[in-house]
């Protein structure tokens, strides 16, 4: 099945500092890839749908202006989170779509991306 | 938009136990549904994908069905074993497919714990 990666795993950052996670689609294209947050003994929640060669569209609450999504690639989407803060630790998990043969989307997630400011 | 809510939020059975987890929706209009797995810390492990035309699909010992008229989901486990021990979500498409680019709607999760 298709695989999506993210990088890095795991991540511990000073405040005030920004960090870069890579979600990549191995083995196809995905024209929209989808970034989720889950917070402790909480479900995901959507933060933003990141679109290639398009600004992505972020969900109620989330400052586009902190959490910065590049999706320069078919392959390829950044979420940056500047200026991190003890708050923004969170698990952090993106996804991308596949056509399946039924003509249904099935969505395949990355393993997540710990990340913990200091 | 949907909403997607699942109960109980922690189940506890000992091993061998036959078990059923579940999952309501409040749109009919459902393209599909996704069951996952996720253990501690890590990410989600899709188990089943029920497409808006099935009523059910299996998968070893897992057994998922969709009823659209009463907007439920059920996860069926047979003869459960400690492995089975995680969080089970239930997710579906936030809205209409037809860009194909629809994120998901994730339920709170079952915390499932299998005694041996």
């Amino acid at each position: 099945g298709a695989v999506v990666s993210q990088h890095p795993s795991w991540v511990i950052c000073k405040s005030g500092t920004s960090v870069k996670i890579e979600c990549r689609s191995l083995d196809f294209q995905a024209t929209t890839m989808f970034w989720y947050r889950q917070f402790p003994k909480q479900s995901l929640m959507l933060m933003a749908t990141s679109n290639e060669g398009s600004k992505a569209t972020y969900e109620q609450g989330v400052e586009k202006d902190k959490f910065l999504i590049n999706h320069a690639s078919l392959t390829l989407s950044t979420l940056t989170v500047t200026s991190a803060h003890p708050e923004d630790s969170s698990f952090y998990i993106c996804s991308a779509n596949e056509l399946t043969g039924l003509s249904s989307y099935e969505q395949y997630f990355g393993p997540g991306t710990r990340l913990t400011v200091t | 938009k949907q909403e997607v809510t699942q109960i109980p939020a922690a189940l506890s059975v000992p091993e061998g136990e036959n078990l059923v987890l579940n999952c309501s929706f409040t749109d009919s209009a459902i393209y599909n549904l996704q069951w996952f797995r996720q253990d501690p810390g890590k990410g989600l492990t899709s188990l089943l994908l029920i497409q808006s035309s099935q009523r059910e699909q299996t998968s070893g010992r897992l057994n998922a069905s969709l009823d659209k008229s009463s907007g439920r989901s059920t996860l069926y486990i047979a003869a459960s074993q400690p492995g089975d021990s995680a969080t089970y979500l239930c997710a579906s498409p936030r809205g209409p497919m037809d860009t194909g680019r629809r994120a998901l709607t994730f339920g709170s999760g079952t915390r499932l714990q299998v005694q041996p």
